[in-house]
């Protein structure tokens, strides 16, 4: 079956220095997202991304992140300078359709810490 | 978005089938009911989903009251592995980017 990968799975980086996560959605997807868990928290959703461009983003997608899909597989979430604060889970997701019926397919995320 | 209702915490023994509630009351007439389950440090999972009419797959049931205004996920025979924290999720068909919302969801203990 196919699957959402995630690369790095667990990334270390120390404060103010840039991250690339990364990801692979499903093949013949065409609705992106990202999302974060902090430890013990919920499951908070950052953006997503549709044709090339952002279509919603939340209030914790600041200046300081950005979403790129620089060729036809990947999807990446990048960090410019990062706090100890996004320290946390990051989630990649896809889905086929936005129809109300189209599940999201998430990775097994990218676990952040930042020292 | 509209919200729903899980209880934090529900148990269950191992090899009994389990019904994990949800009231969504302010649910819109084209919102779809979807339901994931996160396994310890692993991401969301895609359980089932379903709009008016029970839904049955490999991995579990749907029941939707006849209103829509509650839903009903069940395992029929819960073993550890489905030792999870369900989430029972409304997904808007138009008018969005189709993103989902996670709450609190219902964190299910299977005891052996």
């Amino acid at each position: 079956e196919p699957e959402v990968t995630q690369t790095p799975s667990h990334q270390v980086t120390q404060m103010g220095q840039e991250v690339i996560l990364r990801c692979v959605p499903i093949s013949n997807h065409l609705y992106f997202y990202w999302y974060r868990q902090i430890l013990g928290q919920k499951v908070e959703f950052l953006v997503s991304f549709y044709n090339n461009e952002i279509s919603e983003k939340s209030e914790i997608f600041d200046d300081q992140f950005s979403v790129e899909r620089p060729d036809g597989s990947n999807f990446t979430l990048k960090i410019r300078s990062t706090k100890l604060e996004d320290s946390a889970m990051y989630f990649c997701a896809s889905s086929e359709a936005l129809r109300g019926g189209s599940p999201l397919h998430f990775g097994n995320g990218t676990r952040l810490t930042v020292t | 978005d509209a919200k729903t209702t899980q209880p934090n915490s529900m148990e269950s023994n191992e090899e009994e089938p389990v019904h994990l509630p949800c009231n969504h009351s302010t649910i819109s007439g084209t919102d779809y009911i979807h339901w994931y389950r996160q396994l310890p440090s692993q991401g969301p999972e895609y359980v089932i989903h379903g709009l008016t009419s029970n839904v049955n797959n490999r991995m579990a049931s749907l029941a939707i009251a006849e209103d829509r205004k509650s839903s009903t996920l069940i395992l029929h025979r819960a073993t550890l592995r489905d030792a999870a924290v369900y989430y029972c999720i409304l997904r808007a068909v138009s008018g969005n980017t189709g993103k989902l919302i996670f709450g609190q969801g219902t964190t299910l203990q299977v005891k052996p």
